[in-house]
């Protein structure tokens, strides 16, 4: 089973609309990790958070972590075709590896 | 032009062939990981490598082989033992080991015909 599930698997939205991508853990998560992926290119960095309760925005982007930290959600404000992609969510392992969630592909209908 | 360079983009290979995918960096980082994406089952970590001259299997390490003579390099081999290699293939490096994103190279896919 994976270690950090995200929902959904992929969306559709039409362009200028809003959308929001989760992404849980059964365990406490010690940092949290959001990137980008446009398909067949490696990952981009989006946000990183660490507190329960943090909240952290980048343009159109915002990313939060739950009090318990153990859910964050990547939520995207009006929608553009530049937004599609994979997002994906990571975490430390403590002590060890980093992991990541199984994904969730964007489409942006213009 | 600092960053992560992966060679090739596109690697085909015939069966009970190895192959050696390139990953190189110069952003000084101590820790390198590859990692297999196949779709619908996000990235899962192959090998990585926190110092030169040492390295640790991670979930998938079957079939697959790592070195790390230099800080900068860390070639990961395909071998013929690995059952099902076609794949896109990310490498990773990080500054620190706790608490720092990971920054991704471009990727090298590799088909098996």
């Amino acid at each position: 089973s994976q270690e950090l599930e995200q929902s959904p698997q992929s969306l559709i939205v039409q362009e200028g609309k809003n959308l929001t991508i989760n992404c849980t853990s059964s365990k406490t998560l010690y940092g949290l990790y959001w990137y980008k992926q446009k398909y067949g290119e490696g990952l981009i960095f989006l946000m990183m958070l660490q507190k329960g309760g943090e909240e952290k925005s980048h343009e159109k982007i915002t990313a939060k972590l739950d009090e318990k930290k153990q859910q964050s959600s990547l939520h995207i404000t009006a929608s553009q075709p530049s937004h599609a992609g994979i997002y994906l969510c990571g975490a430390d392992r403590r002590g060890n590896q980093f992991y990541f969630g199984t994904g969730t592909s964007l489409t942006v209908i213009p | 032009d600092g960053g992560i360079t992966q060679s090739p983009k596109y690697l085909f290979r015939k069966e009970g062939q190895n192959v050696t995918l390139s990953c190189e960096q110069n952003l000084n980082h101590d820790a390198m990981y590859w990692y297999r994406q196949d779709p619908g089952q996000g990235l899962r970590l192959i090998y990585y490598s926190q110092i030169v001259n040492d390295f640790q299997k991670g979930d998938i390490a079957e079939g697959y082989s790592v070195s790390r003579e230099k800080k900068e390099s860390f070639p990961l081999t395909v071998t013929s033992a690995q059952k099902n290699p076609t794949a896109f293939y990310l490498c990773a490096t990080q500054d620190s080991y706790v608490a720092n994103e990971q920054f991704f190279g471009p990727g090298t896919r590799l088909t098996v015909l």
